[in-house]
């Protein structure tokens, strides 16, 4: 069995510049969800994904959008880059919505 | 006030001790509560998984909810060097969300 996988594991950007992050979900998993960890943080929600479209959000501005496509694996695009956007962003996949949530070992954005 | 509240720690204990881990919320909805053990730079591992209040005992994991009093609790027997990690507490309103809300995390030294 598969878990999660992420890409890429560090990315450095600037101020302004657009980023995707990629998620391949669990196998059997068809739920996906994102999470923004600020160092010495808890995982905060972004959004979740269930048949390629979003039925949840979090408090996260409409630059932070996401897909999911047939094989359920999933992006994360952030546009308009803040400073504050420095995190580790995690993705996480269940099948539906029940259970626990099993988590990548995320992606970690440095904005400049 | 935080939806969830965690002391962030450092905790430091001698291996072989018993470990107590603790959380509080406000919202009584949360239905479901997790733990979660996440090591360093690594995305979060699901511990355990309960739903409202009672037990759970999983190996030298123990899982306690005490809906009435908003209290979640992680014991952990016979601790060893590689728990040495930070804890989180999630929790969730019902089935149909995978929206978590996580704690801050304590971080957990066991020393040999």
């Amino acid at each position: 069995e598969t878990g999660v996988t992420q890409s890429p594991t560090h990315l450095i950007k600037t101020r302004g510049q657009q980023v995707t992050l990629r998620c391949s979900s669990q196998s059997g998993h068809n739920t996906v969800s994102w999470y923004q960890q600020a160092l010495g943080q808890g995982p905060q929600f972004i959004f979740q994904y269930y048949r390629e479209e979003e039925n949840g959000r979090g408090n996260f501005p409409p630059r932070f959008s996401g897909l999911q496509f047939p094989n359920y694996s999933s992006e994360l695009n952030v546009n308009a880059l803040e400073l504050d956007d420095s995190a580790l962003y995690l993705c996480a996949s269940s099948f539906e919505t029940g259970d626990g949530l099993f988590f990548g070992e995320g992606s970690r954005l440095t904005v400049l | 006030q935080k939806e969830v509240e965690q002391d962030p720690g450092p905790l430091s204990v001698p291996e072989g001790a018993i470990v107590s881990l603790n959380c509080t919320y406000s919202n009584s909805a949360f239905q479901y509560f997790m733990w979660y053990r996440q090591y360093s730079r690594k995305g979060p591992e699901l511990l355990m998984y309960t739903y409202s209040s009672g037990n759970k005992e999983d190996g030298r994991f123990t899982a306690q909810v005490d809906k009435s009093s908003k209290y979640i609790s992680l014991f952990i027997r016979d601790s060893q060097p590689s728990d040495s990690a930070t804890y989180l507490c999630a929790m969730k309103q019902q089935t149909g969300a995978n929206n978590l809300f996580f704690g801050t995390g304590t971080r957990l030294t066991v020393i040999p």
